[in-house]
C-alpha cells in the first residue's frame, strides 16, 4: 500500500512569510509524528498526534510553530513569520496506534524548507 | 533525559568488508525500545530494526546483524560483506516508556562503501 506522503517536496520562502507543510499518513494509522532534520543532524521530534489531538507537543521550538490534524488523518504543520533558522527537512511519520507500545514509525520523504 | 550517541561520524570501507556502526544510549526508563533507520541519498528514512529492552538476543537478518548489550548501553549494527548499495546515513534511535512515543535520534553515521 501507499506509504507516508508529504507535500510539497521542496518549499522556498522568504523570511517573515507563512508556510504550511502537509503530511498524509499511511491509511489507517492513528498516530502521526512530525520531526525536523537539520543538515548533518538526526531528526528532532516536534509533535505527536493520537487521532485528532496533539498528545505531545513538547518539541515545538516556539509559538511560531503549530500543527493540526482536524479529521485524524492528514496533518498540516504551520510556521508563522519564518526565520532563516527554520530551514531544514521536515519529516512526517505514522504508526498504527501509537498507544504506549513504541511501535515502529514509518517515515515520509520529507519537505525541504529553505527560508531566504 | 534520553540521549543517543553515535560516535562515528563517517566510515568508509571497500566493498565486501565487514563494518560495525556503534550506538550508545542513555535512559532512566526500565522499558525502552531501540531502533535503527537507514537514510539513503534519496532522503527517506527506512526502518531496519526495533528491539525492546527486555530482549537482549542478538538478531541477524541477511547481511545485517545487531548486538544489544544492556550492560554497556550499546546497540551496535554490523553489515557483513558490505555492498555499494549500503552507502547511506544510518541512525540509531531510542524511544522510552511512560507513554512517550517520540524517538530520540543520534546524529547518524555516514557509511560509504567503495567499489
Amino acid at each position: 500500500g501507499a506509504g507516508v506522503s508529504q507535500t510539497p517536496s521542496n518549499k522556498v520562502t522568504e523570511k517573515g512569510k507563512y508556510v504550511e507543510l502537509r503530511c498524509d499518513p499511511i491509511s489507517g494509522h492513528t498516530a502521526l509524528y512530525w520531526y525536523r532534520q537539520s543538515l548533518g543532524q538526526g531528526p528532532e521530534f516536534l509533535i505527536y498526534f493520537q487521532g485528532t489531538g496533539a498528545a505531545d507537543d513538547s518539541g515545538l521550538p516556539n509559538d511560531r510553530f503549530f500543527a493540526v490534524r482536524p479529521e485524524g488523518s492528514v496533518s498540516t504543520l504551520k510556521i508563522q513569520r519564518t526565520e532563516r533558522g527554520d530551514s531544514a527537512v521536515y519529516l512526517c511519520a505514522s504508526s498504527p496506534t501509537g498507544t504506549f507500545t513504541q511501535e515502529t514509525q514509518y517515515f515520509g520523504p520529507g519537505t525541504r524548507l529553505l527560508v531566504l | 533525559a534520553q540521549k543517543v550517541t553515535q560516535a562515528q561520524t563517517e566510515i568508509s570501507v571497500v566493498e565486501k568488508e565487514d563494518v560495525t556502526l556503534d550506538c550508545v544510549y542513555e535512559t532512566r526508563d526500565t522499558t525502552y525500545y531501540l531502533f535503527w533507520y537507514k537514510q539513503p541519498p534519496s532522503g527517506e528514512l527506512v526502518f531496519l530494526i526495533r528491539r525492546n529492552s527486555f530482549d537482549e538476543q542478538n538478531e541477524i537478518s541477511g547481511r545485517y546483524s545487531w548486538n544489544f548489550q544492556k550492560s554497556t548501553s550499546s546497540f551496535n549494527f554490523t553489515i557483513t560483506a558490505s555492498q555499494v548499495v549500503d552507502s547511506a546515513v544510518y541512525f540509531c534511535a531510542l524511544s522510552g516508556g511512560g507513554g512517550s512515543e517520540k524517538l530520540v535520534f543520534g546524529k547518524g553515521t555516514k557509511l560509504t562503501v567503495n567499489p
